[in-house]
């Protein structure tokens, strides 16, 4: 069925420390993982996205890392930083469906 | 210029009541989407419309009704309003098989 899990539901780092959350998803058909950025009173935003025929993709800061066997993918940040601090989460199209499932989120805090 | 624009912003109504959220996009997407964010930031998928044709339609009450005028502009109509309808409401738009852009989302607060 359609399932999207994500893990931690929160996670507290100190700043300059890394940030890795973690999705597992149930449809082998997937191929598109894109992460979402939700900041307070704002709508998610596109931080960063991955196909399935690539294994990891870079974009500064932040990498996202595929593993399509396993049906998991992941977020990396390095050098975490207080603006990092937010809601995050992972999407999976969901084939023959037209629709993305979303993961439960992970409130991510940066400590100062 | 804003991408995904939705209004209002903050809409507090009474139970029973009819009201409308307004949504539309500038970015040439051909599908938009309605997603309802509960207050433990569940997202969940509404309606999406593409080329203004309704594509998807998840089990929502049929209080709720969308409406796509033209490929830029998705509105959604809820009737009767209850209090479990209090959320957030975001619009969003993509090209077909490409990721998201939300907008700011319609905090709707029914008392």
């Amino acid at each position: 069925g359609e399932n999207v899990e994500q893990h931690p539901s929160t996670l507290s780092v100190q700043e300059g420390d890394s940030a890795v959350i973690k999705c597992t998803y149930s449809d082998s058909a997937s191929n598109y993982f894109p992460w979402y950025k939700q900041e307070l009173g704002k709508g998610p935003q596109l931080i960063i996205d991955i196909r399935s025929n690539v294994g990891e993709k870079k974009d500064q800061r932040i990498a996202v890392t595929l593993n399509k066997t396993a049906k998991h993918f992941s977020l990396h940040i390095t050098e975490t930083q207080p603006e990092d601090s937010a809601v995050y989460f992972c999407a999976t199209y969901y084939s023959g469906t037209y629709k993305y499932i979303f993961g439960t989120g992970t409130r991510l805090k940066v400590l100062a | 210029d804003t991408a995904v624009s939705q209004t209002p912003k903050y809409l507090v109504t009474q139970m029973g009541n009819d009201k409308s959220i307004k949504c539309e996009q500038n970015l040439g997407h051909d599908t938009m989407y309605w997603y309802k964010q509960d207050s433990k930031k569940f997202l969940k998928i509404m309606f999406s419309y593409n080329n203004k044709e309704l594509i998807i339609n998840e089990t929502v009450p049929n209080r709720f009704s969308p409406k796509s005028p033209d490929k830029a502009h998705l509105n959604l109509h809820i009737n009767s309003l209850e209090l479990g309808d209090s959320a957030v409401y975001f619009c969003a738009s993509s090209h077909f098989y490409d990721g998201y852009t939300f907008g700011s989302g319609t905090r709707l607060t029914v008392v």
